[in-house]
């Protein structure tokens, strides 16, 4: 089983809301990652967790909280979220850090933000 | 930061045509994987080089690295309809950052 799984599909929210993606991966990979990825353009890493600690962070505006609960989950809590940050957002799995891990996509949830 | 540069930005193809896209960095690689992405979709991973001058095959497609690393392509003989998509190359130097080119947008014409 090589599948990552996102929720939700689709979000819409407000700019003062509070919302949560989520992401599940069951193939015992200990990295996960975040990326944003806006129309027409590539994917761009946000995060990286190897372990559950966080690894990596691009700079991301502190709006976006990640949270890994465990080895197969990760989360992206949104709060107070502007109209530009509207993308889709795919997770990521790797079996470890290494450059030579394939990362495996979840299938992402688009975001709109009104 | 370091930069990897895809060429061309879209390709138009004729349904049975060949076409090529590269992919070229600056800076010597330690790897590059390619990805697919079909319209409304999510990357999937499709190869990955290693070696100077590295050729491998996959059905249709043909993934060459070149003898410097700092360059690849993806050469996809026949096109098919099927193949419509975004391929994305990407490095990732030692560590665990996935940086990706700026893509080849492939529409087919039957």
């Amino acid at each position: 089983d090589t599948e990552v799984t996102q929720t939700p599909k689709h979000l819409v929210m407000g700019m003062t809301n509070k919302k949560s993606l989520k992401c599940e991966q069951h193939m015992g990979h200990r990295a996960m990652y975040w990326y944003k990825q806006k129309a027409k353009k590539p994917p761009e890493l946000m995060f990286v967790y190897s372990y559950e600690k966080l690894s990596i962070n691009e700079s991301v505006p502190s709006r976006f909280s990640p949270e890994c609960p465990n080895s197969s989950l990760l989360n992206l809590h949104l709060h107070a979220l502007q109209p530009e940050d509207s993308a889709l957002y795919l997770c990521a799995s790797s079996q470890r850090t290494r450059p030579g891990d394939t990362q495996y996509f979840g299938p992402g949830t688009r975001l709109t933000v009104l | 930061g370091q930069q990897v540069m895809q060429i061309p930005q879209y390709q138009h193809v004729q349904e049975g045509e060949d076409f090529t896209t590269y992919c070229n960095s600056s800076t010597t690689l330690s790897n590059i994987q390619w990805y697919k992405q079909r319209p409304g979709g999510h990357p999937v991973f499709l190869i990955q080089l290693v070696k100077s001058g590295e050729v491998k095959k996959q059905k249709r497609l043909t993934f060459q690295f070149g003898e410097a690393k700092k360059n690849s392509s993806l050469h996809i003989t026949a096109t098919q309809t099927t193949d419509v998509g975004t391929y994305f190359c990407a490095k990732k130097p030692a560590g665990n950052k996935l940086t990706f080119g700026g893509g080849t947008r492939v529409l087919v014409k039957p």
